[in-house]
């Protein structure tokens, strides 16, 4: 079974700052995708960014990026230029392949204030 | 617009009586899934099925039933075994596909009052 572990239940960042939030993660298999989802207060979860785990490269979409290590099982989120709508919960996950398509294993979540 | 529906947002409910929870999709996805949220848990299966008229058990699917009879409907009854039902539900689709991700509804909040 797969494991996925945010250890920082709240961080906060100043408007225009870059932050960067945790995840690792636990799993016997090799071939998966990683995802961030933000659920902002209205609670509808949106996909931020998604990392194929065959992939060296790391996924940016705009002013969201990761750091992908796959040895080392960590997959970080890092927002730049953070802006008063990227307040919101964010949810680190896992999906395995092929059997499981859409079925995610989520941490628990952290919690991110952007201040102006 | 294509998406997911639930309804309702808010359901209260009676100890001992069931309740059952919609989700609808007209994304013609083949998936679809059930979570439940708990503060400082994330997200917890419930139920997914992968197909029509066949569903698997989550992590947590005890006290909670599902059909999928059709492919856009997927509803969840959570039935009075369930002993701490008070929480979040959130319903997702997808397709079987690779390089894809799950698709959220709203959500509907359930409370046992």
């Amino acid at each position: 079974a797969q494991t996925v572990t945010q250890s920082q239940p709240e961080m906060s960042v100043q408007e225009a700052e870059t932050v960067t939030l945790s995840c690792t993660y636990d799993t016997s298999e090799n071939n998966y995708y990683l995802f961030w989802y933000k659920q902002p207060p209205s609670r509808q979860m949106i996909l931020v960014i998604r990392q194929e785990a065959y992939k060296q490269q790391n996924a940016t979409e705009n002013r969201f990026s990761v750091n992908f290590q796959k040895a080392a099982k960590s997959f970080s989120l890092k927002i730049s230029d953070s802006q008063l709508g990227d307040t919101a919960m964010y949810f680190c996950a896992f999906m395995k392949l092929r059997t499981s398509y859409g079925k995610l294993t989520f941490g628990q979540g952290t919690i991110l204030t952007v201040h102006p | 617009d294509g998406g997911i529906t639930q309804s309702p947002k808010y359901l209260f409910r009676k100890e001992g009586q069931n309740v059952t929870l919609s989700c609808e999709q007209n994304l013609n996805h083949d998936a679809m899934y059930w979570y439940r949220q708990d503060p400082g848990q994330g997200l917890r299966l419930i139920y997914y099925s992968q197909i029509v008229n066949d569903f698997q058990k989550g992590d947590i699917a005890e006290g909670y039933s599902v059909s999928r009879e059709k492919k856009e409907s997927f509803p969840l009854t959570v039935t009075s075994a369930q002993k701490n039902p008070t929480a979040f539900y959130l319903c997702a689709s997808s397709p079987r596909t690779e390089n894809t991700e799950a698709f959220f509804g709203q959500g509907t909040r359930l409370t046992v009052v």
